[in-house]
């Protein structure tokens, strides 16, 4: 079982819908859990960071975490084409200095 | 705030020689950097991690005789890929943290190794 699971899609989402891409994670001491946009080509770049269970909205984004099922997603809202790109869920264990990161889901917004 | 800046954004260099890729935060101290590396339509691949006065920490699998790291300063640290070659070819990327868990990365050096 991988550490960070995600579902590398493609995700396809009609303009103006509500995007939702998930992650799950396997180790349970596991404490800080982001959110990474790639467009092709690119480095990555931090749009979300959330620490405890619940909803942490930021604009059109809310990133949902539920450390009982192990379990983060994150949602964006009025999708618009230029959100068109890799999103890569990571996690960071206590103690530990790295992220490790799931494979990334590919989400493809259409006009 | 918190952006890292990456020199160069893109070299190629012949098969044999050493290719050095700077990482500097530009508006804070970077208590822990890290290197990654990723090939097309691949995930990133974590190299190794850095603090400011300490050797470096290799992810398993990675040379740590061709892959230098220096992390010399809490803004600046250095990737030196030696003896290159072509399978070295890749998207070097470096991130950066203050002291929370927020990794902010740079923009990337395309390394071409011919």
């Amino acid at each position: 079982q991988k550490e960070v699971e995600q579902n590398s899609g493609p995700l396809s989402v009609p303009e103006g819908a509500i995007a939702s891409l998930n992650c799950t994670y396997s180790d349970r001491v596991s404490q800080s859990f982001f959110w990474y946009r790639q467009y092709s080509g690119k480095s990555p770049e931090l749009i979300m960071s959330i620490y405890s269970n619940g909803d942490k909205e930021d604009g059109r984004f809310t990133a949902q975490l539920n450390k009982a099922s192990q379990y983060v997603s994150l949602l964006i809202r009025d999708s618009q084409p230029s959100d068109s790109a890799t999103y890569l869920c990571a996690v960071n264990s206590r103690g530990a200095q790295k992220l490790v990161f799931g494979q990334g889901t590919r989400l493809t917004i259409n006009p | 705030g918190a952006v890292v800046s990456q020199h160069p954004s893109r070299v190629i260099c012949k098969s044999g020689t050493s290719v050095k890729i700077e990482c500097r935060s530009l508006d804070f101290q970077a208590t822990t950097m890290f290197w990654y590396r990723q090939f097309p339509k691949q995930s990133l691949m974590l190299m190794a991690t850095s603090n400011e006065g300490s050797k470096a920490t290799y992810e398993q699998g990675v040379e740590k005789d061709k892959f230098l790291i220096n992390h010399a300063s809490l803004t600046l640290s250095t990737l030196t890929v030696t003896s290159a070659h072509p399978e070295d070819s890749s998207f070097y990327i470096c991130s950066a943290r203050e002291g929370g868990h927020e990794q902010y990365f740079g923009p990337g050096t395309r390394l071409t190794v011919t």
